[in-house]
């Protein structure tokens, strides 16, 4: 069965530095998401992309946040300049025209 | 934006016994879905639905569009249910925002 693939499944960085996350999703989706979840809390919708380019981003997703799909099949979220708030597990999600199918996401650390 | 709430938020039954949890959002949708995220962190599909009821085994989820609200119904429940469920409306094919959960635990 296809599924959503992220990597790193867990990553350790000093603040201040530069994270990539990455995912590849379904073959033949079209929609692409990013989601965080801080430990304990909600899942919080950060950005989709369709297209080539971001459809909606939330109030989270700042200039600290990038997003690209370098090529055709991956899809990556860049953090800028970590900071320790931004210590959570962070989800990809890939859709076609039904579906939201999610990736085992990427824990992210900052010291 | 759109408001989502579920309740309850946290939930303790014996296995075996039946449950209800409700998702009420702000907006209209054109979908919805209903996820479990289990003990190691997964997020698991359970349904895709914008109307109507369907079943999987043990499980059921119901839409009602048109009063803003999704019920999942869970009988005979078993450990392996407890864990965190969410319900996602679509308030657009863009932008798909969960409600904050109910913590299901499942006691033998």
């Amino acid at each position: 069965e296809p599924e959503v693939t992220q990597t790193p499944s867990h990553q350790v960085t000093q603040m201040g530095q530069e994270v990539i996350l990455r995912c590849v999703p379904i073959s033949n989706h079209l929609y692409f998401y990013w989601y965080r979840q801080i430990l304990g809390q909600k899942v919080e919708f950060l950005v989709s992309f369709y297209n080539n380019e971001i459809s909606e981003k939330s109030e989270i997703f700042d200039d600290q946040f990038s997003v690209e799909r370098p090529d055709g099949s991956n899809f990556t979220l860049k953090i800028r300049s970590t900071k320790l708030e931004d210590s959570a597990m962070y989800f990809c999600a890939s859709r076609g025209s039904g579906e939201l199918f999610f990736g085992e996401g990427s824990r992210l650390t900052v010291l | 934006g759109i408001q989502v709430e579920q309740s309850p938020p946290d939930l303790i039954l014996q296995e075996g016994a039946n449950s209800t949890l409700r998702c009420n959002f702000s907006d209209s949708v054109n979908n919805l879905q209903w996820f479990h995220q289990n003990p190691w962190g997964q997020l698991i599909n359970l349904f895709y639905i914008p109307s109507g009821t369907k079943q999987n085994g043990r499980l059921s989820a119901t839409t009602v569009a048109t009063e803003r609200y999704s019920l999942l119904y869970i009988s005979s429940s078993q450990t392996t249910d407890s864990g965190v469920y969410f319900c996602a409306p679509y308030s657009s094919a863009s932008k798909i925002i969960f409600g904050s959960g109910t913590r299901l635990s499942i006691r033998p």
